[in-house]
């Protein structure tokens, strides 16, 4: 299985907004309405901020978004604060109880 | 508060094994599938596997990077999982985490545990 084409960086300035793409297959993305994005800032643990392509765990501001056309999922996130500056990790179930990640993507706010 | 807390992690030699374990508190442990991932250093997030639960037999699946040689097990009395890890080799050093399967996300994570493989 391999991994999720994300774009190595992404930047904008506060209050701007920034959206992220993840590219798999018709076997992962594509396939299923199973996509999750992770948020990790330097030394910590990741962190859940969408499940199942647009969903939001309680907790997360709904600057953050998620969408999916075909084989690429998409991560936006609105009105950018200095505290969304994290790496950022799309996931996608890909049958038969296998995951896969993406390749991350580093949000830089100017 | 539910919390993950991972441990077993430490410098191990190329072949040689080690066994991770991470203890859940906070939460009916028994629910829920867990999985593992690891982050090398520098590098994104891999997943290693998951196990299911009980109703679905402990069933496990793992990363082709590391089948035949992990194995991740449970015990629901101990509100525990493990992850045995044998035929280490120095691309296996990392930082380890387990996360509880919610939804089909990994909505909770432990702290992560570092192991390193050298020599």
């Amino acid at each position: 299985q391999s991994a999720l084409t994300q774009p190595p960086s992404a930047s904008g300035s506060p209050g701007q907004s920034v959206t992220i793409s993840c590219t798999g297959t018709s076997s992962d993305v594509g396939g299923y309405n199973y996509v999750s994005w992770y948020q990790q800032h330097p030394g910590k643990a990741p962190r859940l901020m969408i499940y199942e392509v647009t969903k939001r765990p309680s907790g997360v501001p709904d600057r953050f978004s998620g969408s999916k056309s075909g084989n690429t999922a998409s991560l936006t996130v609105s009105g950018l604060q200095a505290e969304d500056e994290a790496d950022y990790y799309c996931s996608s179930y890909a049958g038969s109880n296998n995951f896969v990640f993406g390749t991350g993507t580093k949000v830089t706010v100017l | 508060e539910v919390q993950l807390v991972e441990s077993g992690g430490g410098l191990v030699q190329p072949g040689g094994s080690l066994r991770l374990s991470c203890a859940a508190s906070g939460f009916t442990f028994s629910d829920h599938y867990m999985d593992w991932v690891r982050q090398a250093p520098g590098k994104g997030l891999e997943w290693v596997g998951r196990i299911t639960n009980k109703p679905n037999t402990y069933t496990t699946q793992y990363a082709a990077s590391v089948k035949g040689r992990f194995t991740m097990s449970r015990d629901d009395s101990k509100n525990s999982v493990y992850l045995q890890m044998n035929s280490l080799k120095t691309e296996d050093t990392a930082v380890y985490y387990c996360a509880r399967d919610w939804k089909t996300s990994l909505d909770v994570w432990g702290q992560g545990t570092t192991v390193t493989v050298s020599s």
